[in-house]
């Protein structure tokens, strides 16, 4: 069964950029999102990757802001989101497929303070 | 963008009764839907896929029905663990993937 493990928790200052990785056991034969969720807020879809082609697609609201990258040598998953402000602390998510979404990372933590 | 509009905000249940999840789309997605359970503490966990279809170790006590931009999640007989908070997102329209804002179901 294909596990997805991410990086673990960051503390960022704002303006700066953080990058979270996505670590999947058993190859990336699928599509990999990213998914958001702010402290007691809903889940809000970011952006995903199909790794075997390099096709990526973000949410508007993340334009300019974010990048997919997959490295497929280590069956990882990066994203990488700059320009960091309070309002982006939140657990980040990666999960699996590009229609439905499973399986689901752990999570990341990323928090943004000065 | 396709926006889906969950509802009820809180639902609260005693164990053992049925629970009754709405979730309406903004335009049609045929069943291109999913469902998801989130506990505190854990990412979600997909229920349901196709509007109808149970994900793999999923008790048959969860079911989900529509189409077009009516859906619906029942839950029959709750247990304990089934407390929690429940979300639908549409797959028929990318970018961008869309959730709802969710219906956290609570003891009564």
């Amino acid at each position: 069964q294909v596990q997805l493990v991410q990086s673990g928790a960051e503390v960022k200052k704002p303006e700066s950029s953080v990058k979270v990785s996505c670590k999947a056991s058993g190859g990336l034969r699928f599509a990999i999102n990213w998914v958001r969720q702010a402290p007691g807020q809903g889940l809000e879809w970011m952006g995903g990757i199909i790794p075997l082609v390099g096709t990526t697609n973000y949410a508007q609201q993340f334009q300019g802001r974010i990048t997919i990258t997959a490295d497929k040598s280590s069956n990882t998953v990066y994203m990488q989101l700059s320009g960091l402000t309070a309002e982006d602390t939140a657990y980040y998510y990666c999960a699996g497929t590009g229609n439905w979404f499973d399986p689901w990372g752990q999570g990341t933590l990323v928090t943004v303070s000065s | 963008e396709i926006v889906m509009t969950q509802s009820p905000a809180t639902l609260s249940v005693s164990p053992g009764e049925r629970a009754t999840l709405s979730c309406r789309a903004s335009q049609s997605i045929s069943i291109n839907l999913a469902w998801y359970q989130q506990k505190p503490g854990q990412p979600p966990r997909l229920l349901i896929y196709e509007a109808s279809t149970r994900a793999t170790g999923v008790p048959p006590r969860f079911s989900g029905s529509g189409s077009e931009t009516e859906f619906t999640l029942t839950i029959s007989g709750l247990q304990s663990e089934d407390f929690a908070v429940y979300y639908c997102q549409q797959y028929s329209d990318w970018p961008p993937r869309t959730f709802g804002q969710g219906t956290r179901v609570e003891i009564k």
